[in-house]
């Protein structure tokens, strides 16, 4: 099976500019999650979905927001990007969203905003 | 908010030994992950311990977990190169709705040397 993939894997900005990022989970995973990854942050979570609902959000501003489409594809905006929005973000779909299982990480999206 | 704290945070060994990284929490979990992270990619799942299990094996790796202390501790035996990484816990834990949330910790940079 193909693994999570993400698009694009890199991307620079500009400070008010939005940005959209796109994440495909692995066939027959129905849960996507996101997160964020800085340096001095770590690893934070954004949100997840499931069946095109979110299920459950991080603490971040309404500028982060998603979505998930049917076939479970799902894609993360931020508007109005901030220098501290750079980051690495990472997609990890899994296979019961019910279960507190395993995620299954895509190579992420490397953001600079400059 | 992060859940899990590793510690320590950087650990540097010769190839061949044995490296030790600990993970301390703070609230009830479901269960416990471990994940490895290669540069700045994205995350791979390494080993996940339930919250009734005490100890785990996974080829050289060993995880143990004492919810009476919330701590849990991975253990590489024979390290590698190849083992160079950054190694997060994560917790999961109870979000409602059905749903679970797993929280990272920092994370341990562990470098082998050849």
């Amino acid at each position: 099976k193909a693994g999570v993939t993400q698009t694009p894997r890199y991307l620079i900005k500009t400070r008010g500019q939005q940005v959209t990022l796109s994440c495909s989970p692995i066939s027959g995973h129905r849960s996507v999650s996101w997160y964020q990854q800085t340096p001095g942050q770590g690893l934070q979570f954004l949100f997840e979905y499931f069946s095109e609902t979110q299920r459950n959000k991080g603490n971040f501003p309404g500028r982060f927001s998603g979505r998930q489409f049917s076939n479970s594809r799902s894609e993360m905006n931020v508007s109005t990007l901030e220098l501290g929005d750079s980051a690495l973000y990472l997609c990890a779909s899994s296979l019961n969203p019910g279960g507190p299982e395993t995620q299954y990480f895509g190579p992420g999206t490397r953001l600079l905003v400059l | 908010s992060q859940q899990g704290e590793e510690d320590p945070q950087a650990l540097s060994i010769q190839e061949g030994e044995n490296a030790t990284m600990n993970c301390s929490y703070k609230t009830s979990i479901n269960n416990l992950q471990w994940y490895r992270q290669n540069s700045g990619r994205g995350l791979v799942h390494l080993i996940l311990i339930r919250s009734n299990e005490r100890e785990k094996h996974s080829g050289r790796l060993r995880v143990t977990l004492d919810t009476s202390k919330k701590s849990s501790s991975l253990l590489i035996t024979a390290s590698r190169a190849a083992d160079t990484a950054s190694y997060f816990c994560a917790t999961a834990t109870y979000s409602g709705a059905g749903s679970y949330q797993l929280t990272f910790g920092k994370g341990t940079k562990l470098s082998v040397i050849p």
